[in-house]
């Protein structure tokens, strides 16, 4: 069974970074793709991207490219989520979530984190 | 970007009725829709993918239907549990979500 645990809540200030963990279970890394999903405070699912790491790539929504970095260690089987430049219009819950059919972030996900509050304020 | 557009934002309904959600796509996605049920505090949690197909472990009364730009979520016989906010997906490229659909109790 795959479970994905992701780190705990962070409050940054603006202009700052912030590094979300998802660490995984059993085989996930090396046998799916894993894409972060964001949701700010009463509005909807925003995808942000996905790294598929048994094929070394990357994929960001044009939105979040040169902000986002998403990466993963296969010794710990964890995945990050790092977003620099925060604003106040970042704070969310942030996601990952994983499609347990597929290798490629294009999924239908259904396996979910229990999602990590960022909060953005000065 | 395939864009989604989800109506209503805001649908009121009663125990035991019947009620429909629908999604457009602003270009064909095929089949590549997925729906998902949202409660407060929780991460969604996946009911249909493939357009039709029904996860394992979801109730029966929930069904999609639907291909090219126009789909379908049919919640039947409403629960007390089914009260929600829904979400569809399309995964035919990069992820990308509608705007959602508050199930509330009339």
């Amino acid at each position: 069974q795959v479970h994905l645990v992701q780190s705990g809540a962070e409050v940054k200030k603006p202009g700052s970074s912030v590094k979300v963990s998802c660490k995984t279970s059993g085989d996930t890394l090396s046998s799916y793709s894993i894409s972060w999903v964001r949701q700010a405070p009463g509005q909807g699912l925003e995808w942000m991207g996905g790294i598929t790491p048994i094929f070394g790539t990357t994929n960001y929504a044009q939105k979040f490219q040169g902000r986002l970095t998403i990466t993963s260690d296969e010794s710990t089987r964890t995945a990050y989520m790092a977003l620099n430049s925060l604003r106040s219009d970042d704070t969310a819950v942030y996601y990952c979530a994983t499609d347990t059919t597929s290798h490629s972030p294009n999924g239908a996900f259904d396996i979910w984190g229990q999602g990590t509050v960022v909060t953005v304020s000065s | 970007d395939i864009q989604m557009t989800q109506s209503p934002s805001t649908l009121s309904a009663s125990v035991g009725d019947s009620v429909t959600i629908t999604c457009r796509a602003s270009q064909s996605i095929n089949s590549w829709l997925a729906w998902y049920q949202q409660k407060p505090g929780k991460a969604p949690k996946l009911l249909i993918y493939k357009a039709s197909s029904l996860e394992s472990g979801v109730p029966s009364r929930f069904s999609g239907s639907g291909s090219g730009t126009e789909f379908t979520l049919t919640i039947s016989s409403l629960q007390p549990d089914d009260f929600a906010t829904y979400y569809c997906q399309q995964y035919n490229s990069y992820p990308f979500f509608g705007q959602g659909t508050k199930l509330e109790i009339k």
